[in-house]
């Protein structure tokens, strides 16, 4: 069964609205989650580094601001894509890791975002 | 920089065996994953090599050779199914996963 569970899977909202994804870790705690985005026929891109407790660590061009992340307990992350636009439109994946650094890495379902 | 190098897509028949190579150029080494991901779904778990050799596991194989920066996925007995996307990453001397572009892979009947 999935280890990591991620909500909402498909989402359509208008342009100028906010859409929070969660992503929580089943049977294990996550010090550090991960959020990719992934456009068509792309690779996986690491948007940020979600870390319990913390501040999230943001990767180059990806705008803290309108990407918030919050990771407010060992199970739960949530990515929060503020003022969406059409432009935004994409998939987001979670990823968490289990048995530390070099552990295996599990994907949330993906979550389809669509900006009209 | 750190780069990953895969071939963008490879057609395969039913029933036989394909090799996906990755190639690697990272800061540090932790190890090399392999990963499938269906159209629209996330990416699940196929491999960990981080020694070198061939690691067996069912239909799907993985080798690892560390001084020449290089992996290959072996399936076999190829399926329908298998047509999928298949992501190298690597994990570097800070324990970050580099990604491939991903390998799409068709099956033709």
């Amino acid at each position: 069964g999935a280890v990591v569970s991620q909500h909402p899977s498909w989402v359509i909202c208008k342009s100028g609205t906010s859409v929070k994804i969660e992503c929580r870790s089943l049977d294990f705690q996550a010090t550090t989650m991960f959020w990719y985005r992934q456009f068509p026929k792309q690779s996986l891109m690491l948007m940020a580094t979600s870390n319990e407790g913390s501040k999230a660590t943001y990767e180059q061009g990806v705008e803290k601001d309108k990407f918030l992340i919050n990771h407010a307990s060992l199970t739960l992350s949530t990515l929060t894509v503020t003022s969406a636009h059409p432009e935004d439109s994409s998939f987001y994946i979670c990823s968490a890791r289990r048995g530390g650094e070099v552990g295996e890495l599990f994907f949330g379902e993906g979550s389809r975002l669509t900006v009209l | 920089g750190q780069n990953i190098d895969q071939p963008t897509e490879m057609t395969a028949t039913e029933g036989a065996i394909v090799q996906i190579n990755c190639t690697y150029q990272t800061s540090g080494f932790n190890g090399l994953f392999w990963y499938q991901q269906h159209a629209g779904e996330a990416p699940t778990f196929l491999s960990y090599n981080v020694l070198d050799g061939l690691e067996e596991k069912g239909r799907f194989s993985s080798f690892l050779s560390r001084s020449k920066g290089y992996s290959y996925l072996l399936l076999k007995e190829l399926q329908m199914k298998d047509s999928a996307s298949y992501l190298c990453a690597v994990l570097d001397s800070n324990y970050q996963l580099i990604w491939g572009a991903g390998t799409k892979l068709i099956i033709k009947p």
